[in-house]
């Protein structure tokens, strides 16, 4: 099994719905991160969250919101989807120490038509 | 807000051939993590450089870190079909307690022809 989980893979919907995001962890890591990647923009950090009880802006949040539902579990929404948020979106956790690679899940590939 | 400018953004080489990928900046970082990403699937750590002046080698794959810890590169010897993939560069906040927080490169997208 995946330590890191995203779900859905693929999704398509419309302007204007509602979309979440999930992704579950079984690394036991405090720290995750919600990204968007874009072709030749690389990864760029939506989200992130070093315990439940914490939770940052990144770079391009607008248009986003998340939730921190439990060690292993967060998830991300679009409250109103418009077509550029069409892209492909990664979940990631860490641990909280300096130098540490992140691991990532699989991506969410959504289509916003 | 940092910048990491990776570059060039595709290579298109022979099987054989060498190669090299850049990332720069003009921010320090506490470290620099190179990934790779397969198709479907998500960025896989590779090798991450901490000390300026680094060197660190991964078979045919040579990584390092600027003396300033700026800017790094990735050099592969011999490029082969299987090394066909996205390379990315990140680079880990240096300062306060953002520590873990990335900022990732545009990417190359390297393909290895036989």
């Amino acid at each position: 099994d995946a330590d890191v989980t995203q779900t859905p893979r693929n999704r398509i919907t419309k302007t204007g719905k509602r979309i979440m995001l999930e992704c579950s962890q079984t690394k036991g890591h405090d720290r995750m991160y919600w990204y968007r990647q874009d072709p030749g923009l690389g990864l760029r950090l939506i989200y992130y969250s070093f315990d439940v009880k914490d939770i940052n802006k990144g770079e391009i949040s607008d248009g986003y919101s998340v939730s921190r539902q439990a060690q292993a579990k967060f998830s991300l929404s679009l409250e109103s989807a418009i077509p550029n948020q069409t892209a492909l979106y990664f979940c990631a956790t860490s641990v909280g120490d300096r130098n540490q690679p992140q691991h990532f899940g699989d991506g969410t590939r959504l289509s916003i038509l | 807000t940092q910048l990491l400018e990776q570059s060039p953004q595709f290579l298109s080489i022979q099987e054989g051939e060498n190669l090299t990928v850049y990332c720069n900046s003009s921010s320090v970082f506490s470290s620099l993590q190179w990934y790779r990403q397969e198709p479907g699937e998500g960025p896989v750590l590779l090798v991450t450089v901490v000390t300026g002046g680094e060197v660190k080698k991964l078979k045919r794959l040579t990584f390092q870190f600027g003396d300033a810890r700026k800017d790094s590169s990735l050099h592969i010897t011999a490029a082969q079909p299987g090394d066909t993939g996205l390379y990315l560069c990140a680079g880990e906040d240096a300062g306060g307690t953002s520590y873990g927080k990335l900022t990732f490169g545009q990417g190359t997208i390297l393909t290895v022809h036989p």
